[in-house]
């Protein structure tokens, strides 16, 4: 099955600097790379993703990149904020038996110091 | 976006007790529907998929009797916990597919805690 690891488990970092946080997966059917924030207590939010078609992706001050080739996607935020402090998953999905197969990521805990 | 909606977010019940939790996909129908449980600092972990008008498939390892699983519509799964115990206390989240797209929505989750 599908394996997908994520670094850093916890990343600090300066309001203002980026963040990047790295997944690698196994398996190369993967097509749907999609990034989700989880506040404490809460569920998952998805605030980025990509397909395999594509190398880069960007929304605002979040930009995810993907290369098929290393199996490796990125996920880039810039100018952080504090209100951008939570957990961030990273997931690899791919079609089975009719529906996307999602395996996730372990985590990172990004904290943004004011 | 895509709305999902879970309840209760937090439920406290005694050992023995069962305690369901609704999953609601409020502007969308939804054929298949997901229940995963989290436990604090861990990823999100797949019980089960939960197919409308048909039974739910889960994962291995976990406990069909233990974990029921209802999807009598398209816009509503349920998952009951039964006989609860202190070990099933975790966070349990449910999410579903935009119908024909691969991103999946989330519900709030669910904090159950089993005295």
């Amino acid at each position: 099955g599908e394996n997908v690891e994520q670094h850093p488990s916890t990343l600090s970092v300066q309001e203002g600097d980026s963040a990047v946080i790295k997944c690698t997966y196994s398996d190369s059917a993967s097509n749907y790379f999609p990034w989700y924030k989880q506040e404490l207590g809460k569920g998952p939010q998805l605030i980025i993703d990509i397909r395999s078609n594509v190398g880069e992706k960007k929304d605002q001050r979040i930009a995810v990149t993907l290369n098929k080739t290393a199996k490796h996607f990125s996920l880039h935020i810039t100018e952080t904020q504090p209100e951008d402090s939570a957990v961030y998953f990273c997931a690899a999905s791919r079609d089975s038996g009719g529906y996307q197969k999602v395996t996730f990521g372990t985590g990172t805990k990004l904290q943004v110091i004011p | 976006g895509a709305v999902v909606s879970q309840h209760p977010s937090r439920v406290i019940c005694k050992s023995g007790t069962s305690v369901k939790i609704e999953c609601r996909s409020l502007d969308f129908q939804a054929t298949t529907m997901f229940w995963y449980r989290q436990f604090p600092k861990q990823s999100l972990m797949l019980m089960a998929t939960s197919n409308e008008g048909s039974k739910a498939t889960y994962e291995q390892g976990v406990e069909k009797d233990k974990f029921l699983i209802n999807h009598a519509s398209l816009t509503l799964s349920t998952l009951t916990v039964t006989s609860a115990h202190p070990e099933d206390s975790s966070f349990y989240i449910c999410s579903a597919r935009w119908p024909g797209y691969e991103k999946l929505f989330f519900g709030s989750g669910t904090q159950l805690s089993v005295l």
